[in-house]
């Protein structure tokens, strides 16, 4: 079975800190199948990645996405009180397990 | 502006049927696929499956697969989701999504919509 992974689970940083989330695939993948969600509560997620690390648009420079094969990286440089929400990847590849998400990384002030 | 409304909240018995509008406005309807996602209360999100609305095919996740049923209606652009048979794990909350093909990235969101399970 295909799974994302993400860690670490919470992550408490201050603004203006970097903060830096991993996703992990339990297989490789083709990084052009992998996306970058954000969901603040009480909101739907809104698209921050596809590709890997194409950012969608009005995404903020301070983000960028990295990673292949297996492990991914959301990277925010310099944390603004906005940024503070759940943020979620996923494999939007043909798979056994299409658009699998992972469980999603909280960042906390 | 683009945007994909959905129907109101539900509160539904355990056996009983449920479904889900989700209506898209600022954009052409048939020019994306529209994938629904469900949300459990403090967990993460899961994929139910998609529709073309072009025709109306549909591809869903193994999970769903003979309790859900995805329908759409071009002429009022609006895609409907039911999920038979609930029980109180179906309570969640339900998501509309698009994507500019079957396998690609969910760039618009629906605001959801509250399906609560009870006795």
């Amino acid at each position: 079975e295909f799974v994302l992974t993400q860690s670490p689970v919470t992550l408490s940083l201050s603004p203006g800190e970097r903060a830096s989330l991993s996703c992990r695939a339990s297989q490789s993948v083709d990084r052009r199948f992998l996306a970058w969600y954000q969901q603040k509560p009480g909101q739907a997620p809104t698209l921050l990645f596809y590709g890997g690390s194409t950012r969608a648009p009005g995404i903020p420079d301070r983000f960028s996405g990295s990673g292949s094969g297996t492990d991914f990286t959301l990277t925010i440089s310099g944390l603004e009180p906005e940024d503070f929400a759940v943020y979620f990847c996923q494999y939007y590849g043909a798979s056994t397990s299409p658009f699998t998400f992972g469980p999603g990384t909280k960042v906390n002030i | 502006q683009e945007q994909l409304v959905h129907s109101g909240a539900e509160v539904k018995r355990p056996g009983a049927s449920v479904k889900v509008s989700c209506k898209a406005s600022g954009y052409s309807f048939s020019g994306y696929f529209m994938h629904w996602v469900r949300q459990a209360p403090g967990q993460g999100l899961e994929w139910m499956g998609w529709i073309n609305p072009t025709n109306g095919g549909t591809t869903y996740a193994q999970k769903f697969q003979g309790r859900v049923t995805m329908t759409r209606d071009t002429s009022i652009g609006t895609a409907f989701m039911e999920l038979n048979s609930l029980t109180f794990d179906d309570t969640a909350v339900y998501y509309c999504a698009r994507s500019y093909t079957n396998y690609a990235w969910y760039d618009l969101w629906g605001q959801g919509s509250l399906v609560t399970v009870a006795s």
